[in-house]
C-alpha cells in the first residue's frame, strides 16, 4: 500500500547550517506529494508542493523537487534560523481516487544559535 | 479567521467516559479527516468523509465513530474511552489532492 517513510530524527543543526531531511515515497501511479511543518503547540501548516515529476515546491526558503526515478522528494534549506526549529512531515496523496494523505512519522528538527 | 475549527482544545477524560470532538471547516470543502497524533508515529488516519453524507474508515478506526453532520462539520466520537486513546487529535479538511488539505490546531486528550 500508500507509504512515507522519512529521515529518523531528532535533527540538531547550527544556525545557517545546511539543511536535508530525507523523503520516500510508496504509491501505485503518481502521488502528489507534500512537506507540511509543526511548530510547538500548533497544528500542521503546509510548507510546500509538488503534484507531477520533475516539480519543485518552494516556500520561506525551503525547497523539495519530486523526483519519480528514486521516488524521493527531499527537502533542503541553504541556511537555517533558528526559528525553523519544528517537527516536519513528508506525506502523499495517491492519485487511486480515495484522497487521504499519508504521513511519514516526522522529523524533529532543532536549531541552535 | 477562515480555516478548521477545532473544540475542544484539551479534554481529561476518565477510563468509560464518552466525548465528541467538534470540526468545522469554513471552507466549503468536501472531504474532511480525523488524524491522531503520536510520539514515534506520526499522524494516522481515523475515519474520513469525502462528501457530505459518507463516511469511511481509516487506518486506526477501533473505538471511534464519527458523523457528518453537514458539508461544515465532521464529529468524532470515544464511546468508552481508554487510556490507549490518549493522543492529540487533529481534524483536516480538503477540495483537492493536488492543493494538500488545512489542519486544525487540534484536542490534546488524556485518558486516565
Amino acid at each position: 500500500g500508500d507509504s512515507v517513510t522519512q529521515m529518523e530524527g531528532p535533527v540538531t543543526l547550527s544556525e545557517e547550517a545546511f539543511l536535508t531531511i530525507n523523503c520516500t515515497y510508496t504509491a501505485t501511479g503518481y502521488p502528489s506529494l507534500f512537506w507540511y511543518v509543526q511548530y510547538p503547540g500548533e497544528g500542521l501548516q503546509l510548507l510546500l508542493k509538488a503534484t507531477k515529476a520533475d516539480d519543485k515546491g518552494s516556500n520561506k526558503g525551503f525547497e523539495a523537487t519530486y523526483r519519480k526515478e528514486t521516488t524521493s522528494f527531499h527537502l533542503e534549506k541553504g541556511s537555517v534560523q533558528v526559528s525553523d526549529s519544528a517537527v516536519y512531515f513528508c506525506a502523499q496523496i495517491s492519485n487511486s481516487g480515495n484522497e487521504k494523505l499519508t504521513f511519514g512519522t516526522g522529523t524533529r528538527l532543532t536549531i541552535i544559535p | 479567521n477562515a480555516g478548521v475549527t477545532q473544540t475542544p482544545k484539551f479534554q481529561v477524560l476518565k477510563t468509560g467516559q464518552s466525548m465528541t470532538l467538534q470540526c468545522a471547516q469554513d471552507m466549503n470543502h468536501n472531504s474532511m479527516y480525523w488524524y491522531r497524533q503520536d510520539p514515534g508515529m506520526g499522524l494516522r488516519l481515523i475515519y474520513y468523509s469525502a462528501s457530505e453524507g459518507t463516511t469511511d474508515k481509516g487506518e486506526v478506526p477501533n473505538g471511534y465513530n464519527v458523523s457528518r453532520l453537514n458539508k461544515r462539520e465532521f464529529s468524532l466520537r470515544l464511546e468508552s474511552a481508554a487510556p490507549s486513546q490518549t493522543s492529540v487529535y487533529f481534524c483536516a479538511s480538503g477540495n483537492s489532492r493536488d492543493l494538500g488539505y488545512t489542519f486544525g490546531s487540534g484536542t490534546r486528550l488524556t485518558v486516565v
